[in-house]
């Protein structure tokens, strides 16, 4: 069955570089995508692709079945839950990992 | 552009009485999608439809039917609506891009569902 695991809860200090792990058993899995989901708001992609890529402060790395999000200099305003998925092959389905929760102290 | 839309933003329901959950977008995307998401279960899929015409199940289709009425818009049905089907209920689209697509789903932003 294809699944993406990833860790419920991340916490970090204001200013640190925090690092989200993913990891995934998505059949011929091509592309990676990581969304962010402030509650009552509409989650929205951070950055994607099938290779390491960089969007502003948000840097993804890309293995075969890992990718992982990291977030420069982290701020309070960055705790929400971030979500990893992969979508296999050519199927328009994302799988979804359940989110991480990231938590930022002061 | 709007994006994607959702009606309502919120809703409360009785057990046993249904209701429709409606989306809409204006990005001429193929693919239209229907979640639920509920503390600790990440976001789970009810129903999709790849393209005008067709619909299929996703994780959790039991409680719900769905329409997918033309391109732009994808409803959600609750028959016969029930405690666990307290949830928010988020809708998306995407466009398919071919074999090494990157299938990115833009998300409206949700209806809150509470059924008591």
């Amino acid at each position: 069955k294809d699944q993406v695991f990833q860790p419920s809860t991340v916490a970090s200090s204001e200013g640190a570089v925090v690092e989200i792990f993913c990891n995934h058993s998505v059949s011929n899995a091509y592309n990676f995508f990581w969304y962010l989901h402030f509650p009552g708001c509409a989650p929205r992609l951070l950055v994607k692709g099938s290779k390491p890529s960089q969007q502003g402060r948000y840097n993804m790395t890309y293995e075969r079945f890992s990718s992982s999000l990291l977030i420069l200099q982290v701020r309070e305003a960055d705790a929400a839950v971030y979500y990893c998925a992969g979508c296999p092959g050519n199927n328009r389905k994302l799988i979804w990992g359940l989110g991480t929760s990231l938590a930022v102290n002061p | 552009n709007a994006g994607v839309t959702q009606t309502p933003k919120f809703q409360v329901l009785k057990t046993g009485q249904s209701m429709t959950l409606q989306c809409a977008q204006d990005m001429n995307h193929n693919s239209m999608y229907w979640y639920r998401q509920d503390p600790g279960m990440g976001l789970r899929l009810i129903y999709y439809s790849a393209s005008e015409g067709t619909t299929d199940k996703g994780e959790v289709p039991n409680g719900y039917n769905v329409s997918r009425l033309n391109k732009r818009e994808f409803s959600l049905r609750l028959e016969s609506a029930a405690p666990s089907q307290t949830s928010v209920y988020f809708c998306a689209s995407s466009e398919a891009a071919g074999v090494f697509g990157a299938y990115e789903q833009y998300f409206g932003p949700g209806t809150r569902l509470t059924v008591t």
